[in-house]
């Protein structure tokens, strides 16, 4: 199993421009998560969802688009990229509950100049 | 609203010490207490974690208490070795069936050979 893979690596915007981070997990979990961390920050909730077809917000949604058209595709799109939106994104997936472990990609180092 | 503080944010300690990091967190129905290790570059790992009807968890060189009175838990980790060294995260889960972890703010741990 391959786990938890984000594309790409790292990436440097333009202010105003979009781009999509993909997410891909082959565990089948159900439940799969949008992080995103500044330094010297914990992890901050963009997206979650509970199965296809079905996401939510979570403490910072603002600026960003999910979607989730199958079980192992998470993918977060940003519209028009701002500075404040410089960070390391993680995507994570459980099996189910909030009580399962969450399994985390390597992450995305995005920079918006 | 809900959070976890966490301390402390760095800590520097000699190989064959201990090192013991404290989180609290604030929502009464946070059920489930993992803890993150995060090595440079790469996303967080769980490495133990306890529900909140135990009161304390060893797995080997870590262990986790929990004290619910005064909604505190805390990492211990003994005979500390190079590899321990990383940023650690604590997470409370909000309200159970919500799917969602709170995250303390890291601390980040060097061990001193």
């Amino acid at each position: 199993n391959a786990g938890v893979t984000q594309t790409p690596k790292f990436r440097i915007l333009k202010i105003g421009q979009s781009m999509t981070l993909q997410c891909t997990q082959d565990m089948n979990h159900n439940y799969m998560y949008w992080y995103r961390q500044d330094p010297g920050m914990g992890l901050k909730l963009i997206y979650y969802s509970v199965g296809a077809g079905i996401t939510d917000k979570g403490e910072v949604p603002n600026g960003y688009n999910v979607s989730r058209s199958t079980t192992e595709d998470f993918p977060l799109r940003l519209e028009l990229a701002a500075p404040s939106q410089t960070s390391v994104y993680f995507c994570a997936s459980s099996y189910g509950t909030s009580e399962d472990e969450q399994f985390f990609g390597p992450g995305t180092r995005l920079t918006v100049l | 609203g809900e959070n976890v503080e966490q301390h402390p944010s760095t800590l520097s300690v000699q190989e064959g010490d201990s090192a013991v990091i404290k989180c609290t967190y604030s929502d009464s129905a946070s059920n489930y207490f993992p803890w993150y290790k995060q090595e440079l570059g790469k996303g967080p790992q769980l490495i133990i974690d306890i529900r909140s009807n135990v009161g304390e968890k060893k797995d080997q060189r870590i262990a986790v208490t929990l004290n619910k009175t005064a909604k505190h838990f805390s990492l211990h980790i003994t005979e500390t070795q190079p590899e321990d060294s990383a940023v650690y995260f604590c997470a409370a889960s909000i309200t159970p069936g919500t799917y969602k972890y709170i995250f303390g703010t890291g601390t980040r741990l060097k061990v001193l050979a």
